[in-house]
This record gives structure tokens, C-alpha cells and sequence, in this order.
């Protein structure tokens, strides 16, 4: 069965640099999450995006912006990177509805050196 | 504000042991989803068990086994008979009625020594 797709799944910057991550949600699932996770830490919550709609809002910096685009798939724009952004950036998708089942893609590995 | 908390940080067991892993967590809804993940070295979320509040029956899945008490906000995970390959970090996860998004505990490492 098809999974939720991310890439790159490595990227290494430099500080001040910007990201793009990409995530590509199983086939008909029409919500998008993102999360990340510190070296050490559970994941946190950034953003959901529902219908191309934002959908939900975490702790996600102003630096950070995401849209989900009429493919559904959703990106992730990290600007003016800093060293604490290193982190491994999930992606889950789900079809929303009341189960709540999120797939979690297999994460993109952000090194701000 | 939703809340999870593994009190364990870090198991030890010789392989063939049983694990239990603590979770209690907060929240006001009065609908809302529990979860537990797996993290392997390699880095990706595995889901392992779902379990909604209005289901308290407690199951056994293969090795894996819970026990969800709404009492005591509790929802703890079982392993029987640990592997080397259960070796991971676990995190009890909580989702509300509204919005989805998945609150994490701080996760317990556990290794499985041969």
C-alpha cells in the first residue's frame, strides 16, 4: 500500500539558509500534519492543513510557513535557519474524519550547521 | 491544554522479559484518542494501538497489550516476552476531538539486551 511520501529525506544547510521539505499524503487522504522532533524529544505538532485550508496551528516559528497545494501534497518553507531547527520533520496524513488515524511519513532529517 | 506524561524515561530488560510502559494524560474533552508509536533507531513513527475514550476494553494484540483505565487517565503498553528487535523509543500520544493533532509524551527508551 501506498505511504506518505517526504523528501529529501537528508538535507544539511547552512545557518541563515532556507528549506523547502516536501510531503506527499497517501492517495485521498485530504489532511496533512506536520511535526518535528528535537534531538532527544517527542514530536511536536507545527501545523495541519485540511481541504488546502489551514486547519490547526502549533508552536510553529514565524519563520516557517507551509501551504498544502490542490494536489494535496504540502510543503514546508524554513527561512533565516538557525541552529536549533536541526530536527527530523514528520509528515502525516489522514482522511479526516472521526477515527483520526495519522500515517506518518518517514521524516526528513534537517542539519543546520 | 491536552497533556501526556511517561514517567519512565529509560527500561532496561534481559530478552524474554515483559515490559509495561506508564502513560497517564490530561484533557478536557470529553472525546478523544489514544495512541502508542514506536521509534526504531532508524528514526520513523510506527503506530502500534489506537483506542478511543469510549472503549475500555482492554486487548491483547500478539505480544503487545494495554490497559486503558479513564479512572485514573491511564494508558499503559505491554510487551510479553521482549526481543532484541523491541529495543526503540515508545511515546503514548493523545488526540482531541477537535483539530487531530497528536500530543507526544516524552517518550520511554527501551532497550533488550540478549
Amino acid at each position: 500500500a501506498a505511504g506518505v511520501i517526504q523528501s529529501p529525506r537528508h538535507l544539511i544547510k547552512e545557518k541563515r539558509e532556507t528549506a523547502t521539505l516536501k510531503c506527499y499524503p497517501i492517495p485521498r487522504h485530504d489532511t496533512v500534519y506536520w511535526y518535528q522532533q528535537g534531538p532527544g524529544q517527542d514530536p511536536q505538532f507545527l501545523i495541519s492543513f485540511y481541504e488546502k485550508m489551514q486547519s490547526d496551528k502549533g508552536s510553529i516559528p514565524d519563520r516557517f510557513s507551509a501551504q498544502q497545494f490542490s494536489d494535496y501534497h504540502s510543503e514546508l518553507n524554513m527561512s533565516s535557519l538557525e541552529l536549533g531547527d536541526s530536527a527530523l520533520y514528520f509528515c502525516a496524513s489522514s482522511f479526516r474524519d472521526f477515527n483520526n488515524e495519522q500515517f506518518f511519513g518517514p521524516g526528513t532529517r534537517l542539519t543546520v550547521l | 491544554a491536552q497533556k501526556v506524561t511517561q514517567a519512565q524515561t529509560e527500561i532496561s530488560v534481559v530478552e524474554k522479559e515483559d515490559v509495561t510502559l506508564d502513560c497517564v494524560y490530561e484533557t478536557r474533552d470529553t472525546t478523544y484518542y489514544l495512541f502508542w508509536y514506536k521509534q526504531p533507531p532508524s528514526g520513523e513513527l510506527v503506530f502500534l494501538i489506537r483506542r478511543n475514550s469510549f472503549d475500555e476494553q482492554n486487548e491483547i494484540s500478539g505480544r503487545y497489550s494495554w490497559n486503558f483505565q479513564k479512572s485514573t487517565s491511564s494508558f499503559n503498553f505491554t510487551i510479553t516476552a521482549s526481543q532484541v528487535v523491541d529495543s526503540a523509543v515508545y511515546f503514548c500520544a493523545l488526540s482531541g476531538a477537535a483539530g487531530n493533532k497528536l500530543t507526544f509524551g516524552g517518550g520511554t527508551r527501551v532497550l533488550v539486551k540478549p
